[in-house]
């Protein structure tokens, strides 16, 4: 079955650490994203990525990076230099078309915890 | 402003309408969207509806778009418990590079058996 998957469901870490949030596609989409979750404040782009190996910082980018070497993949970092990690991030996918009607899917996202 | 707007809570009983509410902002907007969010997962697109259109029924789901007072609403009929969840609005504006797409807060619907 075609479909978007984050992993790990759960992660925390320490202060000072990075971390990378994984997610990857089946579909064949070309555009991938990064959303940030925070309790009433919707969803916020951090990065997006049209095509390989190329890709654009979103509203909230600072502290974050990204790599898009594979069509299929599309991993985030959570630096250091973030300084409110603490979320729930979730990852979602798009054909070239973009955001269409029915076509863009999330992953079951991850919650990240610094502890 | 930027922002999409919707309230924050709404509870309901089962059985009875629900109503959610959401202001958007851009009436360039192409699409708009509601999208449905269980604990601890992702977000699932419900239904969508397209700027030259004022209403859209499906099943249980009807929403109704006033581009004048940039007003959106999904009213879900004989509400389950199975619908308590939070209810994304969004809104599709058109950009240079890529069209973006804007989400509201989220409006967590409680239904009371």
């Amino acid at each position: 079955d075609g479909g978007i998957t984050q992993s790990p469901k759960y992660l925390f870490r320490k202060e000072g650490q990075n971390v990378t949030l994984s997610c990857e596609q089946n579909l064949n989409h070309d555009a991938m994203y990064w959303y940030r979750q925070d309790p009433g404040q919707g969803l916020r782009l951090i990065y997006y990525s049209q095509i390989v190996n190329d890709f654009q910082k979103g509203d909230i980018a600072e502290g974050y990076s990204v790599s898009r070497e594979k069509k299929e993949s599309f991993p985030l970092t959570v630096t250091s230099a973030q300084k409110n990690p603490t979320a729930f991030y979730l990852c979602a996918s798009s054909p070239p078309s973009g955001w269409g009607g029915t076509e863009a899917f999330f992953g079951q996202g991850t919650r990240l915890t610094v502890v | 402003g930027e922002d999409v707007e919707q309230s924050l809570f709404l509870s309901v009983r089962e059985g009875d309408s629900s109503v959610i509410n959401c202001t958007y902002t851009d009436s360039s907007s192409t699409y708009l969207y509601w999208y449905k969010q269980e604990p601890g997962a992702g977000l699932q697109l419900l239904t969508y509806i397209f700027s030259n259109m004022d209403m859209k029924q499906d099943q249980r789901l009807t929403v109704l778009l006033n581009k004048k007072d940039k007003h959106l609403s999904l009213r879900i009929a004989d509400t389950q418990t199975g619908d308590s969840a939070i209810y994304f609005c969004a809104e599709r504006r058109k950009k240079t590079s890529y069209d973006k797409v804007i989400f509201g807060p989220g409006t967590s619907l409680s239904v009371i058996p």
